[in-house]
């Protein structure tokens, strides 16, 4: 079956410190990729997206991913993270086939940063 | 450019009844999606519209149900409420040119409470 497996379901780092976050897909062919972080109370807004080529992308915030097809794994990375960072971030996939904006999310991983 | 409206953003009903939610789409964008958010169930998708024509269903009872407006505005209706529809219901839209590189907006939510 298809899915999305965010393993990590609470993760508390230092200011200051380095993050990543772990995504997991289960799909028959690559799907598009996302990441979206979600403060309390209010819908998601979309960090970094991956639909094809280079395999680490870029994205808002100081946000990183890496795209790893070996490994069905799509991991968030930020250097340095900021008391600001504190939220759920949630992976998402939308399936190359069948049309639409279906899109699948993992559990989510609640994120909270220690000062 | 204006975001994703979502009207109300806190709803209370009781069971039985049936309440509208309502969502406009950032301006040309065709496509609109709910999800409904919850502790126990996380994030899960509710149908898309595009083109007013529902593109995309999830596994949700009959007691749901959409439509969307030549607008492109959509509702999503829910009928005889019950204790377990307690939740943030998050809309989406996106601009889907059917090119592949696509990516949902959210808006900030409507926090139903069933009582």
């Amino acid at each position: 079956a298809q899915s999305v497996t965010q393993p990590d379901i609470h993760i508390t780092v230092s200011e200051g410190a380095s993050l990543e976050l772990r995504c997991n897909y289960s799909y028959g062919a690559t799907p598009y990729l996302f990441w979206y972080v979600q403060s309390p109370g209010q819908g998601l807004q979309l960090l970094l997206k991956y639909f094809s080529g280079d395999t680490l992308v870029q994205g808002i915030k100081g946000f990183e991913a890496e795209f790893k097809r070996s490994q069905s794994s799509f991991n968030l990375r930020k250097p340095s993270v900021h008391w600001s960072d504190a939220a759920e971030y949630f992976c998402a996939v939308l399936p190359l086939t069948g049309g639409g904006n279906k899109l699948t999310f993992g559990t989510g991983t609640q994120l909270k940063v220690e000062l | 450019k204006a975001g994703v409206t979502q009207t109300p953003r806190y709803l209370i009903k009781t069971r039985g009844q049936q309440v509208t939610l309502s969502c406009s789409p950032i301006s040309g964008h065709r496509s609109v999606s709910w999800y409904q958010q919850t502790p126990g169930q996380g994030l899960q998708f509710l149908f898309e519209y595009f083109s007013e024509t529902q593109r995309n269903k999830g596994n949700f009872p009959g007691r749901f149900s959409g439509r969307q407006f030549s607008n492109s505005r959509s509702e999503m209706n829910v009928s005889t409420l019950e204790l377990g529809d307690s939740a943030l219901y998050l809309c989406a839209s996106s601009l889907d040119q059917g090119i592949g590189d696509t990516e949902a907006f959210f808006g900030q939510g409507t926090r139903l409470t069933v009582v």
